[in-house]
């Protein structure tokens, strides 16, 4: 009963760098997404999939690519580290959105650019 | 737009004394949903209650209940009985049009001894 897994836990880059942050669910989930929790702060959406080949923008989606080639997989992807990304993402997936449909978080990337 | 504004960046309440959460929502979508979650130190997203726009009643999960009010856009989260495992923060959420969930930017609950 794994649930939604994410992968790394802890991750340290240089500006520059890229890296994909890994997310898998094992519920059938057609809906996931992508927060990102800076200190003090509540969850902002990055991107979202509402279901395998589909994806869209959320709130803050520059610096960040998606894809969605399967439903259980949401990878995301900095392409070019800058300091203003370090932050905690957290992965999240529901069957739908709404309808009390709660989505069910990852226990998050704590993610820190040099 | 959606917005969920949370006034209280931090509340203190006794042990075993019921305390309130305010949750406040913008939207002009006839149909939308709240959601209040809870984050505790270690960082892990517990889902807690819902309310629907349309749901007649105000949802309740255990120690949990929701204040919904329609006519004030407000959803506020009343726990009872705090326990010290209460402590933590809390998150109000709306879905309404689309496919995105807004969240608010918390309120820091403190239970004390």
């Amino acid at each position: 009963n794994a649930g939604v897994t994410q992968t790394p836990k802890f991750q340290v880059l240089k500006t520059g760098q890229s890296m994909t942050l890994q997310c898998a669910q094992d519920m059938n989930h057609e809906y996931m997404s992508w927060y990102r929790q800076d200190p003090g702060m509540g969850l902002r959406l990055i991107h979202y999939s509402v279901g395998a080949g589909i994806t869209d923008q959320g709130e803050v989606p520059n610096g960040y690519n998606v894809s969605r080639s399967t439903t259980e997989d949401f990878p995301l992807r900095l392409l070019s580290a800058a300091p203003s990304q370090t932050s905690v993402y957290f992965c999240a997936s529901s069957y739908r959105l709404g309808s009390g449909q709660p989505q069910h978080f990852g226990d998050g990337t704590r993610l820190s650019i040099l | 737009a959606q917005k969920i504004t949370q006034t209280q960046p931090g509340m203190f309440v006794q042990e075993k004394e019921a305390v309130t959460l305010d949750c406040t929502y913008d939207t002009s979508d006839p149909s939308y949903g709240l959601f209040w979650y809870k984050q505790p130190s270690s960082g892990e997203m517990i889902f807690l209650i819902y309310q629907g726009s349309y749901d007649q009643q105000n949802a309740t999960e255990g120690r949990y209940s929701l204040n919904f009010q329609k006519a004030r856009k407000s959803a506020n989260l009343v726990i009872s009985a705090s326990q010290l495992g209460d402590s933590a923060m809390y998150f109000c959420a709306m879905k309404a049009s689309g496919s995105r969930l807004t969240f608010g930017e918390g309120t820091q609950l403190t239970v004390n001894p």
